[in-house]
């Protein structure tokens, strides 16, 4: 079993859509959870951390259910520039961060 | 402006050479990290570096090596030994403890 475990994709929505994420993790000893960002060739850039209490940052809500070992996010009202692939990270005791394989969005007009 | 850079952007090299991608980082970081990225795949662990002059191996450290004697700078060599070198590496550094890492733009590597 994967150390962390996402949604296949890829997701195609229409724009305006609300997608949600899921992602499990097999650690219970894990510390923190990050949603990172990740377009077409380039670098992996964090989008939000992941609290226990969940958390907003605008359009995009992420949640964190530690008895369960799942994380998710929530993206409403989705644009054409939310189009990127989706990766859910945890992080150890010892700080590594172990990434699941990621989530492809693709946001249609 | 503080981030994290990693050239070349795109490598080409035959098989049978080694190689070697640079990675710098000003942000006064001490732990550094490389991953490669294979299509369709998650980051994966090569080598880290939580202080100078020490470096413990990843998931994936086989046909890589890598040295830490400045505290910007974390070099990985991609050897010969290294059966599928091709692929998208990425540095990132860290605080330690820190679960946030901050990631530079990466190297693409295809090795023929």
């Amino acid at each position: 079993r994967k150390e962390v475990e996402q949604d296949p994709g890829p997701f195609n929505v229409p724009e305006g859509a609300t997608v949600a994420f899921n992602c499990t993790y097999s650690n219970s000893a894990s510390q923190s959870f990050f949603w990172y960002r990740q377009d077409c060739r380039k670098e992996p850039k964090l989008l939000m951390s992941v609290y226990s209490s969940g958390n907003e940052d605008g359009r995009f809500t992420a949640q964190l259910n530690r008895a369960s070992q799942y994380i998710s996010l929530l993206i409403r009202d989705s644009k054409l520039s939310d189009s990127a692939t989706y990766l859910c990270v945890v992080s150890n005791q010892g700080g590594k961060l172990i990434f699941g394989q990621g989530t492809e969005l693709s946001v249609k007009p | 402006d503080g981030g994290i850079t990693q050239s070349p952007k795109y490598l080409f090299r035959k098989e049978g050479q080694n190689v070697t991608l640079s990675c710098e980082q000003n942000l006064n970081h001490d732990a550094m990290y490389w991953y490669r990225q294979d299509p369709g795949q998650g980051l994966r662990l090569i080598y880290y570096s939580q202080i100078v002059n020490d470096f413990q191996k990843g998931d994936i450290a086989e046909g890589y090596s890598v040295s830490r004697e400045k505290k910007e700078s974390f070099p990985l060599t991609v050897t010969s030994a290294q059966k599928n070198p091709t692929a998208f590496y990425l540095c990132a550094s860290n605080t330690p403890g820190q679960g946030l890492q901050y990631f530079g733009p990466g190297t693409r590597l295809t090795v023929t």
